[in-house]
């Protein structure tokens, strides 16, 4: 079975524009979570979402947002990009929400680079 | 949401078996812990989850104190490939918000 697959891997943006990472999870998998990682701040949870709603909310500004499709695939989407954006974006899945049992299985991540 | 302390660094000798300390003073009733590891800037793997047992996989075993405010993970016998940073984690059951603290840098060495 495939694991979680992040798409890019990689990416360049300079600061002020937009971008969207896209993230498959385990098929089966209906809960898809969000976090950024930097040398500073560690890693730090963005979002959780499940069957297309979003469930919970890190305490990111809101240039930082996300969406899950009918197929659970998820994206999520930074605008005005700033250079402290710069980060590793994890994305994690399970196979339900929330439930004592889950398991997250985590991409290998994007890795922006604002300039 | 209930937070972690680990020590920053360990070490620890190919084969011997390495115990991680992880405080979690303020964890609740309702919060697991949980213990990933991230193997240079790879995604986390998970590795083990308890709530107030102990627990034991092919890859680890959790013990967890009787009054849950902290934990030890122990791998039996460490090889060069655990060398990982190991982060402890609770996790509020009914959400999958994982809070990750700092974690623990292990260096197996040989």
């Amino acid at each position: 079975k495939a694991g979680v697959t992040q798409t890019p891997r990689y990416l360049i943006k300079t600061r002020g524009q937009q971008v969207t990472l896209s993230c498959s999870p385990i098929s089966g998998h209906r809960s898809v979570s969000w976090y950024q990682q930097t040398p500073g701040q560690g890693l730090q949870f963005l979002f959780e979402y499940f069957s297309e709603t979003q469930r919970n909310k890190g305490n990111f500004p809101g240039r930082f947002s996300g969406r899950q499709f009918s197929n659970s695939r998820s994206e999520m989407n930074v605008s005005t990009l700033e250079l402290g954006d710069s980060a590793l974006y994890l994305c994690a899945s399970s196979l339900e929400a929330g439930l004592a049992k889950n398991i997250q299985y985590f991409g290998a991540g994007t890795r922006l680079s604002v300039l | 949401d209930a937070k972690t302390t680990q020590p920053p660094s360990m070490d620890c000798a190919e084969g011997r078996a390495a115990n991680l300390p992880c405080n979690h003073s303020t964890i609740s009733g309702n919060e697991y812990v949980y213990w990933y590891r991230q193997i240079h800037s790879q995604g986390p793997q998970y590795i083990i989850h308890g709530l107030k047992n102990n627990e034991t996989n092919e890859m680890a075993s959790l013990i967890i104190t009787e009054d849950r405010k902290s934990s030890t993970l122990i791998l039996p016998h460490a090889t060069l490939r655990d060398t990982a940073v190991y982060y402890c984690i609770v996790r509020v059951v009914g959400t999958d918000k994982l809070i990750f603290g700092t974690g623990t840098r292990l260096q197996v060495f040989p």
